[in-house]
């Protein structure tokens, strides 16, 4: 199976500051996804990167970017992070599923 | 946009009862579906996967795929409190995405 890792698995920043997750996988697969959840929202696709330096908008791109220089690498930005971004944000990489990292639970003060 | 619809939201059955999910998408070119369970506090994993039109099972757990109606379910018989956790169902969409259902919270009550 796939391993998708992230870090940090938890972060507490206060608004305006800038924060960088990190994602990794170990199949070199070229496709991979960042997603919030949030209760009651399920999981929401921000940002799909078909390799490197090839990315794409998901659903609720605002407010994010995205960063994928090696094809085991994909980060995700907040510039300016907002309070409405306290949320857990998953990464993910597929095969025969969506294969999905611990998580990084954000919470922006 | 493509959406996957769950019902219940929330469900409570006894140990040793039957759950029963319910899953629908509103893309009528989807003709297949996942199930994942996401226990509280961990990253959703693959549960069951149907490609095709009918009933597949694993173990304790069954799913139904009625492509005509865009439907699948999940059910779960002989629960025990360690089912207990958020169940999504997810839909192929275009462009290599996956569209996730807000999911049926399930409590099994010992």
């Amino acid at each position: 199976d796939m391993k998708v890792t992230q870090m940090p698995r938890y972060l507490i920043k206060r608004m305006g500051e800038n924060v960088l997750l990190e994602c990794g996988q170990d199949m070199s697969h070229e496709t991979m996804y960042w997603y919030r959840q949030d209760p009651g929202l399920g999981l929401q696709l921000i940002y799909i990167s078909y390799d490197v330096d090839s990315n794409s908008e998901g659903d609720i791109p605002k407010g994010y970017r995205v960063s994928r220089k090696k094809r085991e690498h994909f980060s995700l930005i907040l510039d300016s992070a907002k309070t409405n971004q306290t949320s857990v944000y998953f990464c993910a990489a597929p095969g025969d599923e969506q294969y999905f990292g611990p998580g990084t639970r954000l919470t922006v003060l | 946009q493509q959406k996957v619809q769950q019902s219940p939201e929330s469900l409570i059955v006894p140990e040793g009862g039957m759950a029963s999910l319910n899953c629908t998408s509103s893309d009528r070119n989807v003709d297949y579906f996942w199930w994942y369970r996401q226990h509280s506090g961990k990253s959703p994993k693959m549960l069951m996967s149907i490609f095709s039109n009918g009933e597949k099972e694993e173990g304790r757990f069954t799913v139904h795929l009625n492509k005509a109606s865009l439907h699948t379910s999940l059910h779960i018989r002989d629960s025990q409190p360690s089912d207990s956790a958020l169940y999504l169902c997810a839909a192929p969409s275009n462009t290599d995405k996956v569209v996730f259902g807000t999911g049926t919270r399930l409590q099994v009550s010992p």
